[in-house]
């Protein structure tokens, strides 16, 4: 079975521009989120969703950050505008109802210059 | 501060000894509590969870809570080269939010 799929891998991207990640759960997984990891904050949780509902959004930084899910196959992250200070890995895991394990994705490298 | 803190490391044993990861918690709400491996420019992945007061084993690696003590544990038996990563420790309060530490580096020596 495939993972939890994260695309792109890698992001350049100058201050200012949009950027947007993408995120395929587990299929039957009902539960996504996105974690943000840097060496001096460790992985902070953003957002995460239930069966495509946003259910705590507390850890979304500020409003450029927004977070949707569409459909049970995919979600996406956007940053508008970017600023360096966003350059992290950033990671989508997801988990099904009455399991213990998130599965996280491989993770998007976002550089913001 | 952040709700859940470890000793960033590194912490460095030699081949076949245990290794002893700590984590404090602040949250009394927390239930349950969790063991990942990152290894450098990957993505984290479960050892154990726990519960319950008390050691939970699985093959090589063990998993302590103490609730009173707002402590956590993961002991490695046997280590190997193989198990150098980072460990993140995280708790959960009963939902699916968890909040996790910075994570301690674990070095094996041979």
């Amino acid at each position: 079975d495939a993972g939890v799929i994260q695309s792109p891998r890698h992001e350049v991207t100058e201050m200012g521009q949009e950027v947007t990640l993408r995120c395929k759960p587990i299929s039957g997984h009902d539960y996504l989120f996105w974690y943000r990891q840097t060496m001096m904050r460790g992985l902070e949780l953003l957002i995460y969703f239930n069966n495509n509902v946003p259910i705590d959004d507390s850890g979304m930084p500020e409003d450029r950050f927004s977070a949707k899910m569409p459909n049970a196959s995919f979600s996406t992250l956007k940053i508008q505008p970017s600023e360096p200070r966003d350059s992290a890995v950033y990671f989508c895991a997801s988990k099904r109802t009455g399991g213990a394990e998130q599965y996280f994705g491989p993770g998007t490298r976002l550089t913001v210059t | 501060q952040k709700e859940v803190e470890q000793n960033s490391g590194p912490l460095s044993v030699p081949e076949g000894a245990i290794a002893s990861l700590n984590c404090t918690y602040s949250d009394r709400g927390s239930q349950s509590f969790f063991w990942y491996r990152q290894y450098s420019g990957k993505s984290p992945e479960l050892i154990m969870f726990i519960y319950s007061n008390g050691d939970k084993e699985d093959g090589r690696f063990t998993a302590q809570l103490n609730k009173a003590s707002q402590y956590v544990s993961l002991l490695i038996r046997d280590s190997q080269p193989s198990d150098s990563a980072t460990y993140l420790c995280a708790g959960g309060g009963g939902g699916n939010k968890l909040t996790f530490g910075t994570g301690t580096q674990l070095k094996v020596e041979l």
